[in-house]
């Protein structure tokens, strides 16, 4: 059975571009996740969707935005890029809601410059 | 609000040492506790849960159980292997809506050695 995939795996942007993002979770899963990993905020919440609807937001400024497709898949954005969006994306995915037993993907490593 | 502190590391063992990660939280409510490993270039993997008070979670040798009363989950291996070096998160979930979002502590990185 195929994990959580995350595409692009790495990639390098420039202050004020903008960037999108993709998952695509387990077979089944319809609950899609973010964090952002960082070595100095560790794991922080962004989003969460299930069944094509944000069903909770973190606090980050709107500058971060997501959407869930109807076959699960996630995709996230961010805009206008800042030197400290620069992190590791990582996108979860769950069968059953309201288990906390997230899988997650290998991350998408993200650098501004 | 929700919080988890950890221990911080770096941790480093010899191999066959005993190991205690320490975790406690802060929660409204009755949380459910995880404990997530991310070994290096890899996403987290979930390690081991507890969803009430007194239950114990275990997996691979390693243990961690629910303290209500110290709002506790510390993580427990009787003997490491080299296998083990990667980063241990502690985590906690609380019933908000269906929400699947989880608070992490800021994880412990453990390096063992042979």
């Amino acid at each position: 059975k195929a994990g959580v995939t995350q595409t692009p795996r790495y990639l390098i942007k420039t202050r004020g571009q903008q960037v999108t993002l993709s998952c695509s979770p387990i077979s089944g899963h319809r609950s899609v996740s973010w964090y952002q990993q960082t070595p100095g905020q560790g794991l922080q919440f962004l989003f969460e969707y299930f069944s094509e609807t944000q069903r909770n937001k973190g606090n980050f400024p709107g500058r971060f935005s997501g959407r869930q497709f109807s076959n699960s898949r996630s995709e996230m954005n961010v805009s206008t890029l800042e030197l400290g969006d620069s992190a590791l994306y990582l996108c979860a995915s769950s069968l059953i809601t309201n288990t906390g037993e997230l899988f997650f993907g290998e991350g998408s490593r993200l650098t501004v410059l | 609000g929700n919080s988890v502190t950890q221990m911080e590391g770096p941790v480093t063992l010899s191999e066959e040492a005993f190991l205690t990660i320490n975790c406690t939280y802060t929660a409204t409510g009755y949380p459910s506790l995880f404990w997530y490993v991310q070994y290096p270039g890899e996403g987290l993997q979930l390690l081991l849960k507890a969803t009430k008070a007194d239950d114990k979670g275990s997996n691979k040798g390693f243990e961690a159980t629910y303290r209500k009363e110290t709002t506790s989950f510390h993580l427990e291996k009787g003997s490491v292997q080299v296998s083990d070096s990667a980063v241990y998160f502690c985590a906690l979930r609380t019933s908000q809506g269906g929400s699947e979002k989880l608070v992490f502590g800021k994880g412990t990185k453990l390096t063992v050695n042979p």
